[in-house]
């Protein structure tokens, strides 16, 4: 069964980066047809999309957040990660990996880590 | 670019009634739409993509169905476990605006 856990610092200070990993078990990330996607949810609020890798290294991201935000593969240790620069007490939020099936376009999310809280806050 | 406008933003029900959760896009996407379920403290579940296709495991009381622009969730009989926010989900300008707003299902 696939697992997917996130794992980074919970406490950024504004104007920094926010880094964080997915660890995938269960499965590989060099499968096809799949997408490898960050979602966030601020506090009390819904989902929102940030983007999402392919096993190409193809990407795709929000267009607000296109200039400040990078999301790589590690094959090699079956990871993906996220990093989102010059952050703001905007970015806090609860942020999901998870494993995004492709149907011509990234499209529908079938396996979440459990999420983990980043606050930007100095 | 497409637009998902879910209604209503809550619904209450008591265990054991219908449940029925709508969700319009801004413009024809075809069946490429999927549903969530999200508890507190807990990440989004799958529970139907392509509109009327349930997610493994999901009860059979869940179910999709679409026309046109309009897509609808419904639950057959409530359970008190399926009190929870539910999303829609489209993939055809991921990742901006993928998400509709959430419909709370609370307790009548």
């Amino acid at each position: 069964q696939l697992q997917l856990h996130e794992s980074g610092p919970g406490l950024v200070k504004p104007s920094e980066t926010l880094s964080l990993t997915c660890t995938v078990s269960g499965g590989s990330v060099i499968s096809s047809s799949r997408y490898w996607a960050w979602i966030r949810q601020p506090p009390g609020k819904g989902l929102e999309g940030i983007g999402s890798i392919s096993n190409t290294g193809r990407t795709y991201y929000h267009p607000a957040l296109q200039s400040r935000v990078t999301i790589s593969l590690d094959t090699s240790k079956n990871q993906f990660s996220l990093e989102l620069t010059s952050v703001t007490a905007a970015d806090t939020a609860v942020y999901y990996c998870a494993r995004q099936v492709s149907h011509g376009l990234p499209y529908y999310f079938d396996s979440w880590g459990q999420g983990t809280l980043v606050t930007v806050s100095s | 670019e497409v637009v998902l406008t879910q209604s209503p933003a809550t619904l209450s029900l008591s265990p054991g009634e219908r449940a029925t959760l709508s969700c319009r896009a801004s413009r024809y996407i075809s069946g490429y739409l999927a549903w969530y379920q999200q508890k507190p403290g807990q990440a989004p579940r799958l529970l139907i993509y392509d509109a009327s296709t349930r997610a493994a495991g999901i009860p059979a009381r869940f179910s999709g169905s679409w026309s046109g622009t309009d897509f609808t969730l419904t639950i057959s009989s409530l359970e008190p476990e399926d009190f929870a926010v539910y999303y829609c989900q489209q993939r055809d300008n991921w990742p901006r605006d993928t998400f509709g707003q959430g419909t709370k299902l609370e307790i009548k």
